[in-house]
C-alpha cells in the first residue's frame, strides 16, 4: 500500500508561473490536508477537506486554491507564484477530522 | 493568539533518557499529538493524549497536564536513529492541529 503520494518531488519555479502540486491517498481517508513548512516555524495548514466535495480555509490560505473532487485526491494550485511561497509543502490524510494524520513525503518547491 | 513553545534544540547520549517539554495556550482543547521528522521525510505519528497523565509505548512516553497547557516526550535508551525532530501539535476548537516549530535532537556516541 502506497499510503500517500505527492508530485512532484521537486519544483523549481519562475515567480508569477501557476503550478499544482498533487497528492494521492489509497486508504480511503476521508480528510485531507495541506501544509507549508519552513525552518524555524511550525506546520502551517493551507487548507483543508474533511470530506470530498467540501474543502476549507487554513491559517495561511491567500494565494492557493484546492479541489477535492473525489476522495483520493487533493491538489494544491498557485496561482501566480511569488517567492514567499518557497517551502516544503505536506499533503496529509486521516479517516476523520479528529484522527490521527498520515503525511506524503512532500513536495519541495523554489520560486525565484 | 495561539502558541505552541518547544525548546529548539537538545542534544543527549546514546543510552540515555530525555524528555522534550512542550508548553501550549491555544483557544480549546481537543487533544495533543506528537510526531517525529527525520530530516528531510514527512512527519511520523508518535503518540496522541487527551487525557492527563501517561501513555507509554515502548520506549516513548508522553505525559499530559490540561491544567498546566504541558506535556513532555519522554525517550529512553536512546539510539542513533532517534536523532531527528520531535514536533509538539495541539488540537484546537476547530479540530485543527496547531503545531509547534520542533526540538532537534541530537544523540551523540
Amino acid at each position: 500500500t502506497a499510503g500517500i503520494t505527492q508530485a512532484p518531488t521537486s519544483q523549481i519555479l519562475a515567480a508569477g508561473r501557476s503550478m499544482t502540486l498533487r497528492c494521492t491517498q489509497d486508504m480511503r481517508h476521508n480528510a485531507m490536508y495541506w501544509y507549508r513548512q519552513d525552518l524555524g516555524l511550525g506546520l502551517r495548514l493551507i487548507h483543508y477537506s474533511n470530506t470530498a466535495g467540501t474543502t476549507g480555509k487554513g491559517e495561511v490560505p491567500d494565494g492557493y486554491s484546492v479541489s477535492r473532487a473525489n476522495t483520493d485526491d487533493f491538489p494544491l494550485t498557485l496561482a501566480s507564484a511569488v517567492p514567499s511561497q518557497t517551502s516544503v509543502y505536506f499533503c496529509a490524510s486521516s479517516d476523520r477530522p479528529s484522527g490521527e494524520q498520515f503525511f506524503g513525503p512532500g513536495t519541495r518547491l523554489t520560486v525565484l | 493568539g495561539q502558541n505552541i513553545d518547544q525548546p529548539t534544540e537538545m542534544t543527549a547520549t546514546e543510552g540515555a533518557i530525555v524528555q522534550i517539554n512542550c508548553t501550549y495556550q491555544t483557544s480549546g482543547f481537543n487533544g495533543l499529538f506528537w510526531y517525529q521528522q527525520h530530516a528531510g521525510e514527512a512527519p511520523t505519528f508518535l503518540s496522541y493524549n487527551v487525557l492527563d497523565g501517561l501513555e507509554e509505548k515502548g520506549r516513548f512516553s508522553s505525559f499530559l497536564s490540561r491544567s498546566k497547557g504541558y506535556s513532555y516526550l519522554l525517550l529512553k535508551e536512546l539510539q542513533m536513529k532517534d536523532s531527528a525532530s520531535y514536533l509538539c501539535a495541539v488540537r484546537d476548537s476547530n479540530y485543527q492541529l496547531i503545531w509547534g516549530a520542533g526540538t532537534k535532537l541530537i544523540i551523540k556516541p
